[in-house]
């Protein structure tokens, strides 16, 4: 299966501040990419679906001023969470679909703790 | 709209017995499901799918699964549970006729005692 790594795995950050999480397909071509949240003791919740160079579908209720997302290319996806609040805290996981395949592929997750 | 249940929250299993995690599902076009594990603070792995084909799918780590149409499910099996398998599992479903989204299921805790 496709291997995908996310940067940073853990950060901490000051309530107000931006964070940017990186998502990067180390040897598949990404034509999909998607990005999860995930509560504690909780299940995935699909926030957005990005395909290569265009703009990213949002879920409902997710808002996409605040979760930026850029697919700039097909191994590279990047979640900018803006002017973080505690409640924005949370495990984010990425993940990555081509176009011939059907099986999607998760990143490790970033833990996200907003102060 | 398409959807997943996994009944329980939590099963517990001694090691060397043979486990079972159950899923469901509701989807209107073809089925294509999914067994994830997850492992504290990590990301999903994946198991393994149905697409086509036979109804019995073998996949990483000795565990399958039977794909029952009729019954809507797609249980997961285990013939000998080791400690190492207690994480969280996910079942999903995608709807193979349309649609991108991957629907989970709210995960199972699977809990091998020695």
């Amino acid at each position: 299966g496709a291997v995908v790594s996310q940067h940073p795995s853990w950060v901490i950050c000051k309530s107000g501040t931006s964070v940017k999480i990186e998502c990067r397909s180390l040897d598949f071509q990404a034509t999909t990419m998607f990005w999860y949240r995930q509560f504690p003791k909780q299940s995935l919740m699909l926030m957005a679906t990005s395909n290569e160079g265009s703009k990213a579908t949002y879920e409902q209720g997710v808002e996409k001023d605040k979760f930026l997302i850029n697919h700039a290319s097909l191994t590279l996806s990047t979640l900018t969470v803006t002017s973080a609040h505690p409640e924005d805290s949370s495990f984010y996981i990425c993940s990555v679909r081509g176009n011939a395949v059907d099986t999607q592929y998760f990143g490790p997750g970033t833990r996200l703790t907003v102060l | 709209a398409q959807s997943v249940a996994q009944p329980e929250d939590q099963v517990n299993v001694a090691e060397g017995n043979p486990l079972t995690v159950k899923c469901t599902y509701s989807v209107s076009g073809n089925p294509y499901l999914f067994w994830y594990v997850q492992y504290p603070n990590r990301g999903l792995q994946f198991l393994l799918k149905y697409i086509t084909g036979d109804n019995l799918v073998k996949g990483s780590y000795g565990f399958e699964a039977e794909f029952n149409k009729s019954q809507t499910s797609f249980h997961l099996k285990k013939p000998s549970a080791l400690v190492s398998d207690s994480a969280l599992y996910f079942c999903a479903v995608r709807d193979g006729s349309a649609g991108n989204m991957l629907t989970f299921g709210g995960g199972t805790r699977l809990m091998v005692k020695p």
